[in-house]
């Protein structure tokens, strides 16, 4: 079945270096959709960036991210990490045609430090 | 800004007992969903709907049950709950613009006892 899959359970950064959370996914569709959702301390996940055109970067609130269908990849970058990044941050993947239905990668909490 | 309650945000059962985790939109979108969150799985889909009367089953239903009787309301259901089943539940609705964007409840914990 379609997977998403997230390697770091944990990363920690120090307040100013770039940031870089991988995902990686596998579908048999040609078409997927992906999406980075972002969840801060109690709060509820909210949509961070989502694209579905191969080899373009999608950029919001300073992260971007690239869909890569060769890798199967859409890591998440940023130039600089604030303190206000530390997060739990989902990578997730949706089917063309098959739009309501997110599957999420386990998750990847980033801690940023002063 | 969307605008997804969940009630009730914490709740304690116990093994065996029935519990209705509710769900409400003001959002007026057709799409619902019921996620549950758990440390090394992500979240997982459990049900969804498309409108009000309809619910399908998500990729872990098993001893779950949902129930969409309006746009707005979308209730997930434990008849018979077990202690696997202590987790966050996530409701969210969605645009149904694809490629759909979520917006979240503020979740529910559920400890079964």
């Amino acid at each position: 079945g379609d997977s998403v899959t997230q390697t770091e359970g944990l990363v920690t950064l120090t307040e100013g270096l770039p940031v870089m959370l991988n995902c990686t996914y596998q579908t048999i569709y040609s078409n997927p959709f992906l999406f980075w959702y972002v969840q801060h301390l109690n709060e509820s996940p909210r949509l961070l960036l989502k694209s579905f055109t191969d080899n373009k970067r999608t950029e919001h609130q300073g992260f971007h991210a690239t869909l890569h269908k060769s890798s199967s990849s859409f890591h998440l970058q940023k130039s600089s990490a604030q303190l206000s990044d530390s997060a739990l941050y989902y990578c997730a993947l949706s089917l063309s045609g098959s739009f309501n239905k997110l599957t999420f990668g386990a998750g990847t909490r980033l801690a940023v430090c002063p | 800004e969307a605008a997804v309650t969940q009630s009730p945000r914490n709740k304690v059962a116990v093994t065996g007992g029935k519990v209705t985790l509710s769900c409400n939109q003001t959002n007026n979108h057709n799409n619902m969903y019921w996620y549950r969150q758990d440390t090394g799985h992500g979240l997982r889909l459990i049900h969804y709907s498309y409108g009000a009367g309809s619910t399908e089953k998500g990729d872990i239903p098993d001893g779950y049950k949902a129930s969409r009787p309006s746009q707005e309301n979308f209730s997930l259901i434990l008849e018979l709950a077990t202690p696997s089943q202590t987790s966050v539940y996530f409701c969210a609705s969605g645009d149904g613009t694809g490629p759909e964007t979520l917006y979240f409840g503020s979740g529910t914990r559920l400890t079964v006892l």
